[in-house]
Formats: structure tokens, C-alpha cells, sequence
């Protein structure tokens, strides 16, 4: 079974900093995807970046990027010049490939990260 | 721009009682999901929904777990007797076609339920 951990339940960056957030997952799978999902306070989980397996480059989306080590299972978030709104829960996840099917997300615990004005 | 909608926020139960925890998609979405998480611990898929079926549960999704979507629009969530475990973040989730998977699910706030 395929599982996601995220060690750190708790970070903290000042605002304009660059943070790095850590995940480390296992599978047996050659394709599958990696994703960051961000909840910040009483809203909604919303996509933030993700990683195709096969894909050797690392995503990037503006301030957003990863670290993928596929050899190595980590895929780590980099967020540059952190802003306020950046504060949120942080989720890695997880979910093989598929066509036409409802494949589910394999979750992390979260990590919290606090943007210090 | 379009939102998966979630109610109640927050509902308190006794145990034993049935609980419907209720969903509004995408207009536009096939896909639907539940998954939930209790205080400290990881976002658990429950449940994934097609076509007017289940296309996959978890162990976590058992008899007393089931979802419908009586009327094209709502998608529910029912838990027929609670149990102090089921305390829990329970999050709905929609995705917006067929073909091949991005990956982009799209969240609800999400109910919290409490089982006294």
C-alpha cells in the first residue's frame, strides 16, 4: 500500500523568506502523481502544485516549486518570498495514475506553517 | 468561480443516531469523493462515486457508511448508527471529467462531526 508521511507537523518562516516544506512517500508503482493541497484557515483544500512521475523537471507554479528525488521518494515544497497568505495547512498526497477512473488521494498528516510579519 | 459546497459546518451527535452529512459538487463534475480526518491523524479516503455507483470504498467504509445522490445535484453522506470514533473532519470532493487523471480534486470546507 502506498503511503505519505510529512515528519514536521509545524513550521514557521518570516514573511518574505524562503521556506521548505518535506514529504517522503512509498510506493511500488513506476507512474504515478504527487501533489501539494493547501487548507488555509476555515477554507477549502485547494490544489497548489503537482508532479508527474515521469517527469524528470521539477514543477514550478510562480513562488511555488519542488524538490523531487524520485530514486529517494521525497518531494519537498519550496515556497519563496512566503507571504501571509501563505499561512495554511500544508498536505502532500499521493495517487497512482489512471484513465477515466476515480483514483483516490493518499494523504500525508499535514504540516501547519505560520508566516511570521 | 464555482465551489463544492458542504453542510452542516458542524453537527454534534449522540452516539447511535444517524448522521447525513450532505455535498454540492461542480454542476459540471462525474467524480465524487468523501474522505475524512480525525483530530492529528491523516485525510482517510472513504469513498469514491461514479455513474450513480460506488466505484471504490475503504475498509474504513463499512455497512454503516453509505452515499447517494438522490437528486443530480446533492451528494450525501450517511452514517446509520455514530460511534464515539467517528468523530471527525469528514471532507466531500469532486473532480471534473473522465480521460486522464490530473489529479485536481476540488474540496468542500468540510463537516465536522462530533459523537458524544
Amino acid at each position: 500500500a502506498q503511503t505519505v508521511t510529512q515528519s514536521q507537523p509545524e513550521m514557521s518562516v518570516q514573511e518574505a523568506e524562503t521556506v521548505t516544506l518535506s514529504c517522503t512517500y512509498d510506493t511500488s508503482e513506476s507512474d504515478y502523481y504527487l501533489f501539494w493541497y493547501k487548507q488555509p484557515p476555515s477554507r477549502q483544500m485547494i490544489l497548489v502544485i503537482r508532479q508527474e512521475a515521469y517527469k524528470q523537471q521539477n514543477a514550478t507554479e510562480n513562488r511555488f516549486s519542488v524538490n523531487f528525488q524520485k530514486a529517494a521518494k521525497s518531494f519537498s515544497l519550496k515556497i519563496s518570498d512566503s507571504q501571509l497568505g501563505d499561512a495554511a495547512m500544508y498536505f502532500c498526497a499521493y495517487s497512482r495514475v489512471g484513465f477515466g477512473g476515480s483514483e483516490k488521494l493518499v494523504f500525508g498528516k499535514g504540516m501547519k506553517l505560520t508566516v511570521n510579519p | 468561480e464555482p465551489e463544492v459546497t458542504q453542510t452542516p459546518s458542524h453537527q454534534v451527535t449522540q452516539m447511535g443516531q444517524e448522521v447525513i452529512l450532505r455535498c454540492v459538487p461542480i454542476s459540471n463534475h462525474l467524480y465524487f469523493y468523501w474522505y475524512r480526518q480525525i483530530l492529528g491523524q491523516k485525510v482517510e479516503f472513504l469513498v469514491s462515486f461514479y455513474n450513480n455507483e460506488i466505484s471504490e470504498k475503504s475498509e474504513i467504509f463499512d455497512d454503516q457508511f453509505s452515499v447517494e445522490r438522490p437528486d443530480g445535484s446533492n451528494f450525501t453522506l450517511k452514517i446509520r448508527s455514530t460511534k464515539l470514533e467517528d468523530s471527525a473532519m469528514y471532507f466531500c470532493a469532486s473532480k471534473e471529467r473522465e480521460g486522464l487523471y490530473t489529479g485536481e480534486l476540488f474540496f468542500g470546507e468540510g463537516s465536522r462531526l462530533t459523537v458524544l
